[in-house]
């Protein structure tokens, strides 16, 4: 079965803490692609990143880092120095595209980012 | 703005009426995405279009149909509708690398 599980419903932290978000898939297909989205309060969504499953260096783009590991089968996203601005939800989602395609959405981590 | 433009923003109809949503993808992109969030099932990819062609299927209905013109703008025709309908439909575009999506506004649907 592929699933991608969002343990952490809610996290709280305060304004230049280090926060991480966990994901989880499941999937026994050799080829996905991995993506993290952001769903700020005001509604729209942002596409953060997308990892293909044959590369698992480690990404970082300003704050936001992400640890992909595949023995795991984990794709984590690290928030460093958060902001008010990062206050949102995130969601984490599983491609496969070998036989039927598929787009697995996790149900979402709401972040707030207290001041 | 990211580029991605949907139309309408709020729509509010009626059970078994039909209704299409419009998306223009950013300039270059010749791939669309459509997605629905609502609070029962969440967030689901519904289908995709590259140039004209449709490319993946994800949990559309059958009742659903979406089509890519040729200017590269699609509309996603939601028939027969049902409550449960009620949702958010965001359109996405992304360039031919496919290494990134820009989305819309969103379109709110309400169908009561």
């Amino acid at each position: 079965a592929q699933k991608v599980t969002q343990a952490q419903t809610e996290i709280s932290v305060v304004e230049k803490e280090d926060v991480t978000l966990d994901c989880v898939y499941e999937t026994r297909d050799t080829t996905y692609y991995l993506f993290w989205y952001k769903q700020p309060p005001s509604g729209e969504l942002v596409f953060l990143i997308r990892r293909n499953s044959f590369d698992e260096q480690n990404e970082i783009s300003g704050r936001y880092s992400w640890n992909f590991q595949k023995s795991t089968s984990s794709f984590n996203f690290t928030i460093t120095a958060s902001q008010v601005v990062d206050s949102a939800v995130y969601f984490c989602a599983l491609m496969l595209t070998s036989g039927t395609y598929k787009y697995i959405f996790g149900t979402g981590t709401r972040l707030k980012v207290l001041a | 703005d990211s580029g991605v433009t949907q139309t309408p923003k709020h729509l509010i109809t009626a059970t078994g009426q039909r209704v299409t949503l419009r998306c223009s993808p950013r300039s270059g992109d010749l791939s669309v995405y459509w997605y629905q969030q609502s609070l029962d099932q969440g967030l689901q990819f519904l289908i995709q279009y590259y140039n004209g062609e449709e490319r993946a299927k994800g949990n559309i209905l059958e009742r659903f149909s979406a089509q890519q013109f040729p200017d590269l703008h699609s509309e996603l025709n939601l028939s027969s509708l049902e409550l449960g309908d009620s949702a958010l439909y965001f359109c996405a575009s992304s360039p031919p690398s496919g290494e990134t999506q820009y989305f819309g506004p969103g379109t709110r649907l309400l169908v009561l």
